[in-house]
């Protein structure tokens, strides 16, 4: 399958900095790719879509300026968490979706970031 | 509502035992996809299956099979001969055809599989 790269692994930083996650399509051109957070023993809920080129789509509940995405290629997709809180750790996975593969195709995960606010 | 429901949370097996973990599903949609993931400690998603609403065919692909009953909205997942390299937790996935692409993932049932 097509190969997402997702970076960092893990990241600590201290409580009130700002962290960045890139989330790479190394050999597809993703026009969407979705962020999702996974808690400990839990599922992964949808944070928000991003389409290449245009505003993320944010679902309910997620603060759009606390996570900021950019999706400025069609390869790149980034998540900032700013001004990072404790409340904020957790496990930060992005997939992404090729061009013409539609709703037909497994969406492509990264190797998630695990976030530490310490 | 467009849901996935895995109710086992935890199933605990010995090795070389059958386990099934079951996926019950909603959506209003008459087309949409299925999936199995595999989530192993280290964290990453790994893809099993995918399977289109139209295609009610059980698959087998080595130890893993899956039977898909739209009848009963089910979409199970069976381990045969269990070993302990399947620890880890899975989800089973749906994309509805109204939902512009989004996974909506069940809770995900933890399969422990001892020596």
């Amino acid at each position: 399958g097509a190969v997402v790269s997702q970076h960092p692994s893990r990241v600590i930083c201290k409580s009130g900095t700002s962290v960045k996650i890139e989330c790479r399509s190394l050999d597809f051109q993703a026009t969407t790719m979705f962020w999702y957070r996974q808690f400990p023993k839990q599922s992964l809920m949808l944070m928000a879509t991003s389409n290449e080129g245009s505003k993320a789509t944010y679902e309910q509940g997620v603060e759009k300026d606390k996570f900021l995405i950019n999706h400025a290629s069609l390869t790149l997709s980034t998540l900032t968490v700013t001004s990072a809180h404790p409340e904020d750790s957790s496990f930060y996975i992005c997939s992404a979706r090729g061009i013409g593969t539609g709703v037909r195709a497994e969406a492509f995960f990264g190797q998630g970031t695990r976030l530490t606010v310490v | 509502a467009q849901k996935v429901t895995q109710a086992q949370t935890e199933i605990s097996v010995v090795e070389k035992e059958d386990v099934t973990l079951d996926c019950v599903y909603e959506t209003r949609d008459t087309t949409y996809y299925l999936f199995w993931y595999k989530q192993p400690p280290s964290g990453e998603l790994v893809f099993l299956i995918r399977r289109n609403s139209f295609d009610e065919q059980n698959e087998i692909s080595g130890r893993y099979s899956w039977n898909f009953q739209k009848s009963t909205s089910s979409f199970n997942f069976t381990i045969t001969a269990s070993q302990v390299v399947d620890s880890a937790v899975y989800f089973c996935a749906l994309i509805p055809m109204d939902s512009s692409y989004k996974l909506i993932f069940g809770s995900g049932t933890r399969l422990l599989v001892r020596p």
